[in-house]
């Protein structure tokens, strides 16, 4: 069955203080590895697509990176507001349905 | 706002009463989506449109929920004799290709 876990569930960090948070998946025939951001009562927010290992995305101060089993979202210098729970879902071809992780929920301190 | 919209956006309903959601996706987006969140959880894949035909559905969706997307335009997902298990939020989703759009939910509570 495919699955997807991210790791830490939480995270916290001062303003400025680069981390990085896990994706680890198990999906046949990946078409596709997507991050998302989520503030509190809202829907997420698309970040990136990654669609075979070795590929790289960044936008401002994030940047996700892919392995054959592994994402990774880099957050350099983060700022209080990219306090949100950030998601990860693999989807698999032949399917459209998305499997997500229970996300990282990352709190940035001033 | 362009944007993936749905409505209502909060719903209270009691026990064995039946809830209708509705969703408009991007104007010329053909894939729809709808998805189950619960607290601490990721999203859940409840079922998938392409235009007007429902292509793929997953488990979760019993016989008590059904969704349908006449036309191929806005979508509309039904729970019938909701149970407090159904207490969550409900996304959905929209995409012209590989990425998906999602709207900011409608929250449903069965006391």
């Amino acid at each position: 069955e495919d699955q997807v876990t991210q790791s830490p569930e939480a995270l916290r960090l001062q303003e400025g203080e680069s981390s990085s948070l896990n994706c680890s998946y198990t999906v046949s025939g990946l078409r596709g590895l997507f991050w998302y951001r989520q503030d509190p009562g809202k829907g997420p927010e698309f970040l990136f697509t990654l669609y075979s290992a070795g590929e790289e995305k960044e936008k401002e101060r994030l940047k996700a990176t892919l392995t054959k089993k592994e994402s990774f979202l880099h957050i350099t210098a983060p700022k209080p507001e990219d306090s949100a729970t950030y998601l990860c879902a693999a989807g698999r071809g032949g399917s459209e349905k998305l499997v997500f992780g229970k996300g990282t929920k990352l709190t940035v301190n001033p | 706002d362009t944007g993936v919209s749905q409505d209502p956006r909060h719903k209270i309903t009691k026990r064995g009463q039946n809830v209708t959601f509705r969703c408009d996706p991007i104007s010329e987006h053909n894939r729809l989506y709808w998805y189950r969140q619960t607290l601490g959880q990721g999203p859940e894949f409840l079922t998938y449109f392409q235009n007007e035909a429902q292509l793929e559905k997953s488990r979760l969706l019993s016989d008590r929920f059904s969704a349908e997307r006449p036309k191929g335009s806005f979508s509309t997902l039904e729970i019938q004799r909701t149970e407090q298990g159904d207490s969550a939020m409900y996304l959905c989703a929209s995409s012209p290709g590989n990425t998906i759009y999602f709207g900011e939910g409608s929250w449903l509570t069965v006391v």
